[in-house]
């Protein structure tokens, strides 16, 4: 069993740019969700995906998107990039259902985004 | 929408003290409460969590309690180690379709050797 996987790592871009992270779910793992954790704060839903849909959404401006594949895994795009999108995103999936374990996140190693 | 405050920012605590960590929500239909520690450059990871239906869990030396009335919940770690050192972050979900996590603002927990 794999847990969830993201690139890059690290990533320094300027203003203005746009930048695509990505994420490989957890082996059995139906849902992703997106997280952006500033320095010193806790993470902040961003939005999930469920069956390569939208499943709903924190507050955050459009020129943040996603995309989920049929493979569960998913992307994270965020355009006219900002000097306040300086960040850690986290990816983190789930099994989606009513059972006890369902629902549990898990998370990954994030990608440090730099906007200069 | 869902609020989540967490005290103390900053907590340390001598090897072998317990420590005790506190949430607090806004939203009485929140009904999932997972808290998660955080090491420095590392992923969170689940360390422990509660449903609504109880009112206290236990795991080896973590515990979490849940008060629905005054919409609080605590953890505690007894027998604290060095390795306990990290950040938690509280979190609380209510039911709908997203099932997004409202997360605290996290507590640097320092065990002192």
């Amino acid at each position: 069993e794999t847990g969830v996987t993201q690139s890059p790592t690290h990533l320094i871009k300027t203003r203005g740019q746009q930048v695509t992270l990505r994420c490989s779910s957890q082996s059995g793992h139906n849902t992703v969700s997106w997280y952006q954790q500033a320095l010193g704060q806790g993470p902040q839903f961003i939005f999930q995906y469920y069956r390569e849909e939208e499943n709903g959404r924190g507050n955050f401006p459009p020129r943040f998107s996603g995309l989920q594949f049929p493979n569960y895994s998913s992307e994270l795009n965020v355009n006219a990039l900002e000097l306040d999108d300086s960040a850690l995103y986290l990816c983190a999936s789930s099994l989606a259902g009513r059972d006890s374990g369902a629902n549990v996140l898990t998370f990954g190693a994030g990608s440090r985004l730099t906007v200069l | 929408g869902e609020n989540v405050e967490q005290h103390p920012s900053t907590l340390s605590v001598q090897e072998g003290d317990s420590a005790v960590i506190k949430c607090t929500y806004s939203d009485s239909a929140s009904n999932y409460f997972p808290w998660y520690k955080q090491e420095l450059g590392k992923r969170p990871q689940l360390i422990i969590d509660i449903r609504s239906n109880v009112g206290e869990k236990k795991d080896q030396r973590i515990a979490v309690t849940l008060n629905k009335t005054a919409k609080h919940f605590s953890l505690h770690i007894t027998e604290t180690q060095p390795e306990d050192s990290a950040v938690y972050f509280c979190a609380a979900r209510r039911p709908g379709s997203a099932r997004q996590l409202t997360f605290g603002s996290g507590t640097q927990l320092t065990v002192l050797p």
